[in-house]
C-alpha cells in the first residue's frame, strides 16, 4: 500500500515552454501533497505544500507564478513549470501525506521523481 | 536555527560488512526522526520513523537509534549488500509537522 506515482518520469523541453508534472496517490487519499526539487548531490528542498481544494503554500524564495500547483482531488496534484529556463532543470519529487491516526506525526510517501531538462 | 547534520558525507565498504551512519540534529520543538534511503534518480523510501520517546527501531538489516537527550541518531546496516548502495537521508520532524532534511550520506558497497 501507500504508492505514489509521478508522470512523466523524465521530460526534455525547450526554453520558454511550460511543463506539467502529475503526482497521484494510487491506493490512499491524500489531503496534503508536497512538491520538492533536488539538485545534484544535494538533499530535497521543499517547494510548496498543496492541500486539496485550496491554494498551495509556497516556501520562501519559490515563485508561485512560475511553479503553478493544482490539487484538484484527493489523489491528484499537478505542478506546472511555466516558461521553463535551463536553471529550472532539476529533479522534482512529490510526496503524499497519510495521517497516522492518533499519532504525533504524518508519514509522507514519495513518488519516483521527474527529471526535467530544459534546453 | 533548525538543522540536521550527517556524517560521513560518503562511505565505501565491502559487501557483507556492517556500517553505521550518524545524524545530529538541532530541531525544536522536536517530534520525530526519520531515515530514508534514496537510490540515484529515484524518490526517497522510508526506512524508519521514531518518535522522541523511542530509542531504537529496526527494519530488516537496518537498525536506527535515537538519543533525544544528546540529539543524535544513527543508522546501522548489517551484512551490507550491493543493493544497499544509495544515499541515506536523516530527517527531523518538529511538532508543527515541518521536516528538516539532512544532506545525506552516500554509501557505496563494493563487491
Amino acid at each position: 500500500g501507500a504508492v505514489v506515482s509521478q508522470h512523466p518520469s523524465w521530460v526534455i523541453c525547450k526554453s520558454g515552454t511550460s511543463v506539467k508534472i502529475e503526482c497521484r496517490s494510487l491506493d490512499f487519499q491524500a489531503t496534503t501533497m508536497f512538491w520538492y526539487r533536488q539538485f545534484p548531490k544535494q538533499s530535497l528542498m521543499l517547494m510548496a505544500t498543496s492541500n486539496e481544494g485550496s491554494k498551495a503554500t509556497y516556501e520562501q524564495g519559490v515563485e508561485k507564478d512560475k511553479f503553478l500547483i493544482n490539487h484538484a482531488s484527493l489523489t491528484l496534484s499537478t505542478l506546472t513549470v511555466t516558461s521553463a529556463h535551463p536553471e529550472d532543470s532539476s529533479f522534482y519529487i512529490c510526496s503524499a501525506q497519510s495521517r497516522r491516526q492518533g499519532g504525533s506525526y504524518n508519514e509522507q510517501f514519495f513518488g519516483p521523481g521527474t527529471r526535467l531538462t530544459v534546453l | 536555527k533548525n538543522q540536521v547534520e550527517q556524517s560521513p558525507q560518503s562511505l565505501i565498504i565491502l559487501e557483507g560488512k556492517n556500517c553505521t551512519l550518524q545524524c545530529n540534529y538541532t530541531v525544536s520543538p522536536f517530534s520525530n526522526l526519520r531515515w530514508y534511503k534514496q537510490d540515484t534518480g529515484r524518490g526517497p523510501v522510508s526506512l524508519t520513523i521514531m518518535t522522541f520517546s523511542e530509542n531504537t527501531k529496526s527494519n530488516g538489516r537496518y537498525t536506527a537509534t535515537l538519543d533525544a537527550d544528546t540529539k543524535q541518531s544513527s543508522l546501522h546496516i548489517t551484512a551490507s549488500q550491493l543493493s544497499d548502495s544509495a544515499s541515506y537521508i536523516c530527517v527531523a520532524g518538529d511538532s508543527n509537522y515541518q521536516l528538516i532534511w539532512g544532506a545525506g550520506t552516500k554509501l557505496i558497497i563494493k563487491p
